[in-house]
């Protein structure tokens, strides 16, 4: 079964500084991955994703994620945080059935920001 | 032009009630989804719908009943409400593999 561990509960940045919130994923396949951002009170905001191809991909808002195999990795970056960054982030894995994608969803990150 | 929406945006209710949320996505899509979200902020996926045929049924108590009259339209219904489904439920659809999530429907049961 595919899993998603997002080992950072809580993060707090400055303004300014870069970010990197971790996520490691486990599925038996060649995965699929996502990153979500959900400020308070919204819903879902799909930020980047993975399919396949070069490994570093780019995102909405100044964000990029890299793809690690040997790693399981897909840790999301961006080189200067903004006030507005402060939300909950989430890592998903998806597994596609033909006609369905069924995502496992990490735990969430909250990134604080301070000014 | 909203592609996933969702009604109501809240629900409050007594338990035991039943109730319903409604989905509607005009993207074209041929799946949808319900998604839990808990207190914790723990998504979890519930059902999912392909052409309004349900194809994805996770562990879920009976209560909950998912419907699509048509593609574009899953409903929610949850019977006799307990203290233990308040969350937030999430509707998205999808084509392939990316999903588009709705604005979510906050449920909270007194």
């Amino acid at each position: 079964a595919q899993s998603v561990t997002q080992p950072d509960i809580h993060i707090t940045v400055s303004e300014g500084a870069s970010l990197e919130l971790r996520c490691n994923y486990s599925y038996g396949a060649t995965p699929y991955l996502f990153w979500y951002v959900q400020s308070p009170g919204q819903g879902l905001q799909l930020l980047l994703k993975y399919f396949s191809g070069d490994t570093l991909v780019q995102g909405i808002k100044g964000f990029e994620a890299e793809f690690k195999r040997s790693q399981s990795s897909f840790n999301l970056r961006k080189p200067s945080v903004h006030w507005s960054d402060a939300a909950e982030y989430f890592c998903a894995v998806g597994a596609y059935t033909g006609t369905a994608s069924k995502l496992t969803f990490g735990t969430g990150t909250r990134l604080q920001v301070t000014l | 032009d909203t592609a996933v929406s969702q009604t109501p945006k809240y629900l409050v209710t007594q338990m035991g009630n039943d109730k319903s949320i409604k989905c509607e996505q005009n993207l074209g899509h041929d799946t949808m989804y319900w998604y839990k979200q808990d207190s914790k902020k723990f998504l979890k996926i519930m059902f999912s719908y392909n052409n309004k045929e349900l194809i994805i049924n996770e562990t879920v108590p009976n209560r909950f009943s998912p419907k699509s009259p048509d593609k574009a339209h899953l409903n929610l219904h949850i019977n006799s409400l307990e203290l233990g489904d308040s969350a937030v439920y999430f509707c998205a659809s999808s084509q392939v593999r990316e999903q588009f999530f709705g604005p979510g429907t906050r449920l909270t049961v007194l």
